[in-house]
């Protein structure tokens, strides 16, 4: 499994636009992207995945650019509720399935 | 929405004793895991299980340690006997298959004295 690298922290303010980007020098043809998002004393929970280009959904956007050594998780008009670890994972599940969390960016929205 | 149930939400054990952590997967899903996160550290891979049987278990899970479907909708993890170390979040997670998402429970946080 391919290993990522991620800020250990990020600060925004409500309302702001949130990039939180993910290197992955060592990503595998089969590889998909992944980011998941962790509340305190919650279970991670999944919010985008992607291939290559631009995913979008009504969370959040991932940006791939075309040699995908890096991935980007945009969060538009974040509030205080999106302050969270977020995650970015990336394998192809493999016959195993296991997903391996690195420490995440822990982001903290303030008014 | 569906979504993946984990019982009880609290446990507090004595070292040494065998505990027993409940999970009730997404209904149509087939293949379910553990996680752990100790507090303030990383989710660690326990184990998957598909098809009535051990997929993969990381280093972690070693032989105090077993997993059990004993009926079509309850996913357990034993811990058999405890140690202060196992004091952490346990996860449950689930999915339609290995390379679709997981979804995970709200965890059980164990706590041995």
């Amino acid at each position: 499994l391919a290993k990522t690298t991620q800020p250990i922290s990020m600060d925004s303010y409500e309302g702001q636009e949130v990039n939180i980007t993910c290197s992955h020098n060592n990503i595998a043809t089969n590889d998909y992207i992944t980011w998941y998002q962790q509340f305190p004393s919650q279970g991670p929970r999944f919010i985008i995945q992607g291939y290559k280009t631009k995913v979008t959904n009504e969370v959040a956007s991932l940006f791939i650019p075309a040699d995908r050594k890096s991935s980007t998780l945009s969060l538009p008009r974040v509030s205080l509720s999106d302050t969270a670890v977020y995650y970015c994972l990336v394998g192809d599940g493999g016959s195993q399935g296991n997903l391996i969390f690195g420490k995440g960016t822990k982001l903290s929205v303030k008014p | 929405e569906p979504e993946v149930t984990q019982t009880p939400s609290h446990q507090v054990t004595q070292m040494g004793q065998e505990v027993i952590l409940r999970c009730v997967p997404i209904s149509n899903h087939l293949y379910f895991y553990w996680y752990r996160q100790i507090l303030g550290q990383k989710v660690e891979f326990l184990v998957s299980f598909y098809n009535n049987e051990i997929s993969e278990k990381s280093e972690i899970f070693d032989d105090q340690f077993s997993v059990e479907r004993p009926d079509g909708s309850n996913f357990t993890l034993k811990i058999r006997s405890t140690k202060l170390e196992d004091s952490a979040m346990y996860f449950c997670a689930s999915s339609d298959s290995f390379q679709e998402t997981q979804y995970f429970g709200p965890g059980t946080r164990l706590l041995v004295l």
